[in-house]
């Protein structure tokens, strides 16, 4: 069974700064992975999705790479700002099971003024 | 970009009632819907798929009949939480498909309902 787990847990920066999450998965035998952004009681937004043939993905200040054989991906945030806080969820979608997505517990990232 | 919408937003109710909240593709049809749970701190769990005119394929765990799933349209999906008890309080999140075949299928989510049973 596809276990997805998201490193860190929780996140605090200051305004201005770069920063990685982590991603990781079990099965590489992957369709894609999708990165989201949850606020506190909402649902998800979709950032970015990369299929599984794609080496990373960029959407203005965010960057998501995969390397499938190695089961990890990672988003970067550039230049973060206190709108960037949120909790951010990566899923998998597997090979064999079909549509749905497999989610990590998300990485809650708080960026100060 | 493509619309999901979910009713309620919030409900509260007593222990023993059952509560129906309702997924909508807004402006695309959807033959296939998920419902996942997320409890606090938590990731979200897939619940069960629902294809429109099937019954749903449920996931490991999860009572088909506490948690009856209706997709009676290509548009719509309900999903009933029956005889509710306060353990089934969680933020329920359901998405829609758009099938254009293969790898490049994306699933769009609702905002979620949260549902307290007291």
């Amino acid at each position: 069974k596809q276990e997805v787990t998201q490193i860190p847990a929780a996140l605090s920066v200051p305004e201005g700064e770069n920063l990685v999450l982590n991603c990781s998965f079990t099965d590489s035998a992957i369709y894609n992975l999708q990165w989201f952004r949850q606020d506190p009681g909402k649902g998800l937004t979709s950032l970015l999705l990369i299929q599984s043939s794609q080496r990373e993905q960029t959407s203005g200040r965010l960057n998501a790479s995969l390397d499938k054989s190695s089961g990890r991906s990672t988003l970067y945030i550039a230049a973060s700002q206190p709108g960037d806080s949120a909790t951010y969820l990566c899923a998998v979608r597997d090979s064999n099971s079909g549509y749905a997505l497999n989610f990590g517990k998300g990485t809650s990232l708080l960026v100060t003024p | 970009g493509a619309v999901v919408s979910q009713h309620p937003s919030r409900v509260i109710c007593k222990s023993g009632t059952s509560v129906k909240i309702e997924c909508r593709s807004l402006d695309f049809q959807a033959t296939t819907m998920f419902w996942y749970r997320q409890f606090p701190k938590k990731s979200l769990m897939l619940m069960a798929t629902s294809n429109e005119g099937s019954k749903a394929t449920y996931e490991q765990g999860v009572e088909k009949d506490k948690f009856l799933i209706n997709h009676a349209s290509l548009t719509l999906s309900t999903l009933t939480v029956t005889s509710a008890h306060p353990e089934d309080s969680s933020f329920y999140i359901c998405s829609a498909t758009i099938l254009a075949g293969g790898k490049t299928d994306t699933q769009y989510f609702g905002p979620g309902t949260r549902l307290t049973v007291l």
